[in-house]
């Protein structure tokens, strides 16, 4: 069957460091995408990783280990502004994606 | 960029109407295109996977009869809930891959809330 797990809620505070993690179990692999969602609004597109390894784009970092189904996302100096869902999704075959429930970070002064 | 609209953004209609989003690529042809249905505190659940000229794939659970799926053309897919009942009240959100795009990353557009009284 399709598993996508990461935590329901994460606090920090502004300038810290955080991480969240996404474990996966699916029937096929062809990538996994993190998205950011503010309340009300539609995801926004963060990070992209098919292969093993950390993918680096400004304050945001991703790894992945495919061997371990497993991922996380860092958010390095965060701003009250990160405050968001953070969804993980993996690509199986084809085009469409399996949304884990999301990690809800709330970052505080 | 790749920009996806939705419209309407939000409606509240009556139990037993029915209610047409449409979803359009503004700057890019999108061959496919998602359809997605979110709860409150819930993750985006995929009701259907649609395609340019063709019928759409529903997941299982998802009535086809009921969430009428139409993809007339490269740029714009509608979805039409009909005879709404309050359990449809929902947040409703379009997507569309990009050919050309190596990873067929998904562009996601606003988002409809949807409110069956």
């Amino acid at each position: 069957g399709q598993n996508i797990d990461q935590p329901t809620e994460m606090t920090a505070t502004e300038g810290a460091i955080v991480q969240i993690n996404c474990t996966y179990q699916t029937s096929g692999f062809n990538g996994l995408f993190w998205y950011q969602q503010h309340a009300g609004e539609a995801p926004t597109f963060l990070s992209y990783n098919v292969l093993d390894g950390l993918e680096e784009k400004g304050r945001f970092s991703s790894f992945l280990s495919r061997s371990k189904g497993y991922s996380y996302l860092l958010l390095k100096e965060l701003q009250m502004k990160d405050s968001a869902s953070y969804l993980c999704a993996v690509k199986e075959a084809g085009t469409a994606l399996i949304f884990g429930k999301g990690t809800t970070l709330s970052v505080s002064s | 960029g790749a920009v996806v609209s939705q419209h309407p953004s939000w409606v509240i209609c009556k139990s037993g109407t029915s209610v047409k989003i449409e979803c359009r690529s503004l700057d890019f042809q999108a061959t496919t295109m998602f359809w997605y249905r979110q709860f409150p505190k819930q993750s985006l659940m995929l009701m259907a996977t649609s395609n340019e000229g063709s019928k759409a794939t529903y997941e299982q659970g998802v009535e086809k009869d009921k969430f009428l799926i139409n993809h007339a053309s490269l740029t714009l897919s509608t979805l039409t809930v009909t005879s709404a009942h309050p359990e449809d009240s929902s947040f409703y959100i379009c997507s569309a891959t990009r050919p050309d795009r190596a990873y067929n990353e998904q562009f996601f557009g606003p988002g409809t809330r949807l409110t069956v009284l």
